[in-house]
């Protein structure tokens, strides 16, 4: 059975802060590993896609980095804003065929993050 | 702007009447997701559709079906919905490229409730 695990569960943090969360997933036929950021009403928005070892994304405060062969991902959020504030879902995919999975994304169960003013 | 629709937002349906959401996307991708997201849990993928072709995920009931009369809607049936399916159903599109899954976009989901 894959899983993905996300930590913490839940942040609350002030408006400034920079903070950072993990998300682990496994670490064998890995193909891609997705960070999504789910604002409440809205849909589910791609931040990342990340494939290699050792990659690092960067989208404006936003970054993540990759370690493929200890499956581990960081998101880094650098001076939290209150828009800032969602849940965010991160998602491994293996290669064709593994575990019957067919590439398809694994969900962790996300961490909501919530930054005051 | 392209774009993933689901109607309703929020559904209300009776134990065991049977319910439908639908999915629409302007984004011309080929395949199409169903997830299920119940309380504190991960989104789990119930099914996908890549063109024609119905690919279910082994565990998911047999009480949801889905149909794709086209390119771009897609539908999720609940044939006889338990209190246990309430939940958030999300679709999603993509575009693999070399036959391998890309970015997911998503709809903002329809909320479902069982009374």
């Amino acid at each position: 059975i894959l899983n993905v695990e996300q930590s913490p569960q839940s942040l609350h943090v002030q408006e400034g802060d920079s903070t950072n969360f993990t998300c682990s997933f496994p670490s064998s036929n890995f193909y891609a590993l997705h960070w999504y950021r789910w604002e409440t009403a809205k849909s589910p928005e791609a931040l990342f896609v990340m494939t290699l070892n050792g990659d690092e994304k960067k989208k404006g405060r936003i970054s993540a980095t990759l370690n493929t062969k200890e499956g581990y991902s960081y998101l880094y959020i650098k001076g939290s804003q209150p828009e800032d504030s969602a849940t965010y879902l991160c998602a491994f995919s293996g290669f064709l065929n593994y575990g019957g999975s067919q590439g398809n994304l694994i969900f962790g169960k996300g961490t909501k993050l919530s930054v005051k003013p | 702007d392209a774009m993933v629709i689901q109607n309703p937002r929020y559904q209300v349906t009776q134990f065991g009447k049977p319910v439908t959401l639908s999915c629409s996307q302007t984004l011309n991708h080929n395949v199409m997701y169903w997830y299920q997201q119940k309380s504190s849990q991960a989104p789990k993928l119930l099914f996908h559709y890549y063109d024609k072709d119905f690919n279910n995920e082994a565990d998911t009931p047999d009480n949801f079906q889905s149909r794709r009369p086209n390119t771009s809607f897609c539908f999720l049936d609940i044939r006889s919905p338990g209190l246990g399916d309430a939940a958030m159903y999300l679709c999603a599109t993509s575009r693999p490229s070399r036959g391998k899954r890309e970015t997911q976009y998503f709809g903002p989901g329809t909320r479902l409730l069982v009374l």
